[in-house]
């Protein structure tokens, strides 16, 4: 069974420019979370996506947002990118909402210039 | 928000046993989690303790809960080069609340 897939796997852009991360969950897993690992912080919660809706939102703001689509695979949108936007953004998911076990990808790590 | 706290960094010799602590705030956490994080890669569920529960055992893995002192920690036994990583606890409030808080890892680093 393939696990969380994410791409790319490594994305550079330059301060004020989008940037956009995808995450393929394991197959038959209907939430998605997004979460971001910087340097030194060990892992923030940003987003949590079950069948097609945004479900819960951890402390950022707005210019990060995301969706799901109805295969389940989910976009993390990042708009008007600043320097410690720079950091490993990791996607996990499990196979319903309020499953206490989520399968993480390897990771995006997005390095903002 | 809740936090769940954890020492950088630990060494250990290879064969002996390692014990990695983890503190947390919330009380009513009803899961806590221990993952692994290799260089390069994402993170890997290792084990996971109800908050009913005291201990938890997993071949080289052993899982105790403090429930009074918010305290958890995971001891491996005999270990081996390739525990070298990160090893995050996490807590999660509720099942289906789905909001997990990670502490900042402990880098784990075996000498062989």
């Amino acid at each position: 069974e393939a696990g969380v897939t994410q791409s790319p796997t490594h994305l550079i852009k330059t301060r004020g420019q989008q940037a956009t991360l995808r995450c393929s969950p394991i197959s038959g897993h209907t939430s998605v979370y997004w979460y971001q690992q910087a340097l030194g912080l060990g892992l923030q919660f940003l987003l949590w996506y079950d069948e097609g809706e945004e479900r819960n939102r951890g402390n950022f703001p707005p210019r990060f947002s995301g969706r799901q689509f109805p295969n389940y695979s989910s976009e993390l949108n990042v708009n008007a990118l600043e320097l410690e936007d720079s950091a490993l953004y990791l996607c996990a998911s499990s196979p319903r909402g309020g499953s206490y076990e989520q399968y993480f990808g390897p990771g995006t790590r997005l390095t903002v210039t | 928000g809740e936090d769940v706290e954890q020492s950088l960094f630990l060494s250990v010799r290879e064969g002996d046993s390692s014990v990695i602590n983890c503190t947390y705030t919330d009380s009513s956490s009803t899961y806590l989690y221990w993952y692994k994080q290799e260089p390069g890669a994402g993170l890997q569920l290792l084990t996971y303790i109800f908050s009913n529960m005291d201990m938890k055992q997993d071949q080289r893995l052993t899982v105790l809960l403090n429930k009074k002192d918010k305290h958890l920690s995971l001891r491996i036994a005999d270990t081996q080069t390739g525990d070298s990583a990160i090893y995050f606890c996490a807590e999660s409030p509720n099942l289906t609340g789905n909001q997990f808080y990670f502490g900042t890892g402990t880098s784990l680093t075996v000498i062989p």
